[in-house]
């Protein structure tokens, strides 16, 4: 079967930083995505990883390894607003996105 | 730019009715998908379309029927209310390339008494 891992909650400080992972196990890839969805609100669009290495998009960063089934995503100079679910989704061979529980980031003061 | 539009944001449904979820685009894209998000899950495809007149089944489709006659419109129809419809339900869109997004709709929160 198809497979999305992520933590189910982390806790951070205004003004760090926090690296968020996500591995998969998918029939095929074709490339993955980062989505942000505040509690109550639709997802959004962060960041597409489909080669090996690091896209970096401002205060954001995503990680990506396709050997490893592996990606993070980094987040620098924390906000209060940055307190969010991080949605991980794999792309497989039937272009099809398989997504993720979701990473609930709780970010204190 | 209203970008993806569902309607209505709230329902509240009894067991065995019948009810349609709109969703609207502005953006000309092709692809358009329904997915439903429950508590500590995964989003679920459940319906998706590559272009008007081309719908196709997702990973959990059953109970639910989809059309897309319009580029613009992508409407998701539930013929008989169970309980275990109750969740968020969001549309989607996007242009088809490579390393383009999909957009969402703001969601409709459905529950089934």
């Amino acid at each position: 079967g198809q497979n999305i891992d992520q933590p189910t909650e982390m806790t951070a400080t205004e003004g760090a930083i926090v690296q968020i992972n996500c591995t998969y196990q998918t029939s095929g890839f074709n490339g993955l995505f980062w989505y942000q969805q505040h509690a109550g609100e639709a997802p959004t669009f962060l960041s597409y990883n489909v080669l090996d290495g690091l896209e970096e998009k401002g205060r954001f960063s995503s990680f990506l390894s396709r050997s490893k089934g592996y990606s993070y995503l980094l987040l620098k100079e924390l906000q209060m607003k940055d307190s969010a679910s991080y949605l991980c989704a794999v792309r497989d061979s039937n272009y099809q996105l398989i997504w993720g529980a979701g990473t609930k980031l709780i970010i204190k003061p | 730019n209203a970008g993806v539009t569902q309607t209505p944001k709230f329902r509240i449904l009894k067991i065995g009715q019948s009810m349609t979820l709109q969703c609207a685009q502005d953006m000309n894209h092709n692809y358009m998908y329904w997915y439903r998000q429950d508590p500590g899950m995964g989003l679920k495809l459940i319906y998706y379309s590559v272009g008007a007149g081309i719908t196709d089944k997702g990973e959990v489709p059953n109970g639910y029927n989809v059309s897309r006659s319009t580029t613009e419109d992508f409407p998701l129809r539930l013929e008989l209310a169970a309980p275990s419809q109750t969740s968020v339900y969001f549309c989607a869109s996007s242009s088809g390339g490579e390393s383009q997004p999909q957009h969402f709709g703001d969601g409709t929160r459905l529950s089934i008494l």
